[in-house]
This record gives structure tokens, C-alpha cells and sequence, in this order.
């Protein structure tokens, strides 16, 4: 059984650089692609990029700038950094798996960080 | 990439059927069978219910299942049970390799 844990600070000051880890416990790391979603107060989801174990990524072009993921393989771990916050990156961030190699629907979730940016 | 668009709430009576809407492009939706739903209780990740356009992955109700036409995509909640009050959202795969959502809906059991 997948599980996902993620880190990282929950309140950040605008342009500061949002930071968070997600830990991968059980099954193989090097099989999947590894997103990172985003959910706002009251808000849907959306999807803000992938890493594989290599350190090929695909983002959200609407973030792309300003995203940057990385992965430690010897750790099983990926990591999300968003630069230059502003409120309107405050949202609940998950970290997740897609349910199969080269599936595009995500199974497990980690738990989600909630993020607040605010001065 | 713009999100996928849901209506924000549906509502139905104990044992009814009710149905989703999402509706995407030909550049999302319309072009691959790649696409999810998920459900959301308040305060918790999402949980998948629906992947590749109506399939169920192990231990999700068969009360739940998918279609889709051209660009729209639909999910229905069949026998509709007090449980299934959450917030649902579906995804699709796009023709630039990446992902998208939709708005969201609200479902609210009377």
C-alpha cells in the first residue's frame, strides 16, 4: 500500500518561495511520473506540474515560471518550490500519484499542506 | 489551459439518479478517453472514483459511473445515498501533455 507524506512551511510573506516535500513509503518510485495539485479556499483543483525519477517534468504553463521540481530518488522523495508568492498562491497543496504508469488519474493523495501567504 | 466547466451545485432526493456535467475542447476532453472523477468530503484529499473516462477502481460503488460525448464528459451518482454529499471534480489529459480540472460541483443529498 502507497502512502504519500508531505512537508513544508504553511505561512509564507509575499515573494518569499513556497518549499514543500512529499515522501514516497511502499511501491516503486522510479515507475511514475509525480505531480504536485493545488487547491484554493473554496476553490477547485489544479494541476501544477509532474517530475520523474529522472528529473523530466512537465508543468502547468500558467505557473511554469515560476515552479521548479525536483526529485531525490535515494530518498523517494519530490519536492515542490513555487517562487515569488502572492495570496493568490494560498491553497491547500497535495502531492500525488498517478494509479498506474503512464495513468493520468491520481491514486493515492498525500494529505495536503494547507499554504497561506499573507504579509 | 482553461479549467473544465462542472455546474457548481446538483442536488437530489434519497434513491434518485442525478448527473454531471464536464465540458471541455477537442483539445482536452474531446480528444482522449483520459478522463477521472474524483469525490471530496470536506477537509480531505480527494478520492478517485472514475478513471479513464468509466472505469471503477477497486471498492468504489457501482452507483458510480462514467460516459462521455464529444467534449463533455458526465458522471452519475445512481440510488443517491447521504454519504455521497461531497464535492466532485473531474479531470482530463491535454494534447499538450499536461493536466487539467474542472470547476467543481457541489452534490447536496435533500
Amino acid at each position: 500500500q502507497v502512502q504519500l507524506q508531505q512537508w513544508g512551511a504553511g505561512l509564507l510573506k509575499p515573494s518569499e518561495t513556497l518549499s514543500l516535500t512529499c515522501a514516497v513509503y511502499g511501491g516503486s518510485f522510479s515507475d511514475y511520473f509525480w505531480s504536485w495539485i493545488r487547491q484554493p479556499p473554496g476553490k477547485g483543483l489544479e494541476w501544477i506540474g509532474e517530475i520523474g525519477h529522472s528529473g523530466v517534468a512537465n508543468y502547468n504553463p500558467s505557473l511554469k515560471s515560476r515552479v521548479t521540481l525536483s526529485v531525490d530518488t535515494s530518498k523517494s522523495h519530490f519536492t515542490l518550490k513555487l517562487s515569488s508568492v502572492t495570496a493568490a498562491d494560498t491553497a491547500v497543496y497535495y502531492c500525488a500519484r498517478p494509479r498506474g504508469p503512464g495513468a493520468t488519474a491520481f491514486d493515492p493523495w498525500g494529505q495536503g499542506t494547507l499554504v497561506t501567504v499573507s504579509s | 489551459q482553461s479549467a473544465l466547466t462542472q455546474p457548481a451545485s446538483v442536488s437530489g432526493s434519497p434513491g434518485q439518479s442525478i448527473t454531471i456535467s464536464c465540458t471541455g475542447t477537442s483539445s482536452d476532453v474531446g480528444a482522449y478517453n483520459y478522463v477521472s472523477w474524483y469525490q471530496q468530503h470536506p477537509g480531505k484529499a480527494p478520492t478517485l472514483i472514475i478513471y479513464n473516462v468509466n472505469n471503477r477502481p477497486s471498492g468504489v460503488s457501482n452507483r458510480f459511473s462514467g460516459s462521455k460525448s464529444g467534449n463533455t464528459a458526465s458522471l452519475t451518482i445512481s440510488g443517491l445515498q447521504a454519504e455521497d454529499e461531497a464535492d466532485y471534480c473531474c479531470s482530463s489529459y491535454t494534447d499538450s501533455s499536461t493536466l487539467v480540472f474542472g470547476t467543481g460541483t457541489k452534490v447536496t443529498v435533500l
